[in-house]
């Protein structure tokens, strides 16, 4: 089945410093990959996603994503941080052979200090 | 436009009651449907997933089972609860093409005591 790994459980930057979440999948077949945001107590909401089409992805709020298939990563990525960025994030990837069933990444947390 | 419905945003039960939580979409027919658990300082668990009414995927054995009776309407439910199934539940759906993002309600903060 495939599965993700996210790198940091937790990562703390600056404002105004760039942003790196990393994220690496498993996936038997051509997989679809998503990045969502979850502020406390919140649902999810999509950042952005990756579906077999460019393999740099411009996302919502700044963020970016690039699909590097021969290193199996799919890292977010922003320029600037900003205060209201600290949040949750969590890397998904699904594929065709898996029914399209979606496998989340345990999460980093994103703190942004003033 | 779809939305997603997901109800009660708290819930704190008693250890040993029994559980259930609704969710319901609209917009859309014949949606994929899923249930998460997120305990704190985890990440997302996928529990049960439907393609379609009747047909449940087990993710995890627990105590816990779901239902879809209807097209748009996916259930969570649980005998008796124990006190390990406090957590945050997310109900999710993606449409049945493939390759598509799944969109979440706003989540059930359960607290079992």
């Amino acid at each position: 089945a495939q599965s993700v790994t996210q790198l940091d459980s937790h990562v703390s930057v600056s404002e105004g410093t760039p942003v790196l979440l990393r994220c690496n999948y498993s996936s038997s077949y051509s997989p679809s990959l998503f990045w969502y945001v979850q502020h406390p107590n919140k649902g999810l909401q999509l950042l952005l996603k990756y579906t077999s089409a460019a393999t740099l992805v411009k996302g919502i709020n700044g963020f970016e994503a690039e699909f590097k298939k021969s290193e199996t990563s799919f890292h977010l990525t922003k320029p600037s941080a900003h205060m209201s960025d600290a949040a949750e994030y969590f890397c998904v990837v699904s594929d065709l052979v898996n029914n399209n069933d979606m496998r989340f990444g345990a999460g980093t947390r994103l703190t942004v200090k003033p | 436009s779809q939305t997603i419905h997901q109800w009660p945003a708290t819930l704190v039960q008693p250890v040993g009651s029994p559980l259930s939580l609704e969710c319901t979409v609209e917009g859309t027919s014949n949606p994929n449907l899923y249930w998460y658990r997120q305990a704190a300082g985890r990440g997302l668990q996928l529990l049960f997933y439907s393609v379609g009414i009747g047909q449940i995927s087990s993710e995890v054995p627990q105590n816990l089972s779901a239902s879809r009776p209807q097209d748009r309407q996916f259930i969570l439910s649980s005998k008796k609860l124990l006190l390990s199934d406090s957590g945050f539940y997310l109900c999710a759906w993606s449409s049945e093409r493939m390759n598509t993002e799944a969109f979440f309600g706003q989540g059930t903060r359960l607290t079992v005591v």
